[in-house]
């Protein structure tokens, strides 16, 4: 059960809009429609900010959508604000052991 | 409002057991999943496994089936994580989280706990 493959960083300048992609595999991102998205600031617990690949749970910013095609989830970021800058995190429900898997994680750096 | 609420930080030599928890209030926690996520100094996440409330059904992430023990008392709405043999490669902050059944997303986090293994 290998992680699920983001870039290591992301960058982008206020207003500027970003998309984080995660790649999987069919037995997890592409077999399942169960990809969720978490942020994480330092020293906090990570916060869901979008779940289902594409749904926003209520108090998350309309600034934050989700989206898949084949093995390949992606996060996207609009109107970057300095708040933004933080740790982002993709997780499937997978096969192998029907569990889940995390990605490898995200660092957004707003310039 | 439901949380998770885990317990503090511990300090444990190579070798020595250890079991942490993690306890739910504000919401009844029967019909969730608790799972387990270990972050290693300045790494990212990773699964650990996860288990059902209401019947302790557990499964386990390849990586950490047999390394450690998930298991949980519904009575009190507490999960635990457990190790027999600690090992320094075991330090890192350790989170539960929280998803009702049904859903395959983790809606309510626990605030961490800092595990750190040094003889």
């Amino acid at each position: 059960q290998s992680a699920l493959t983001q870039p290591a960083s992301v960058s982008g300048s206020p207003g500027q809009s970003i998309t984080i992609s995660c790649t999987g595999t069919s037995g997890d991102v592409g077999g399942y429609h169960y990809v969720s998205w978490y942020q994480q600031h330092p020293g906090k617990a990570p916060q869901v900010m979008i779940y289902d690949v594409y749904y926003r749970p209520s108090g998350v910013s309309n600034r934050f959508s989700g989206s898949k095609s084949g093995n390949t989830a992606s996060l996207t970021i609009s109107g970057l604000q300095a708040e933004d800058e933080a740790d982002y995190y993709c997780t499937s429900y997978t096969r192998s052991g029907a569990t889940y898997v995390f990605g490898t994680g995200t660092k957004v750096t707003v310039l | 409002e439901e949380q998770l609420v885990q317990s503090g930080a511990e300090v444990r030599k190579p070798g020595e057991s250890l079991k942490i928890s993690c306890k739910g209030s504000g919401y009844s926690f029967t019909t969730y999943w608790i799972g387990w996520v270990r972050q290693m100094p300045g790494k990212g996440l990773e699964w650990m496994g996860i288990i059902y409330f209401a019947d302790s059904n557990t499964k386990y992430s390849p990586s950490f089936q047999g390394q450690v023990t998930i298991s949980a008392d519904r009575s009190i709405s507490t999960a635990y994580l457990q190790w027999s043999s600690l090992e320094a490669s075991d330090t890192a902050i350790y989170f539960c989280a929280g998803a009702r059944n049904g859903n395959f997303f983790w809606d309510v986090w626990g605030q961490g706990t800092t595990v750190t293994v040094s003889s």
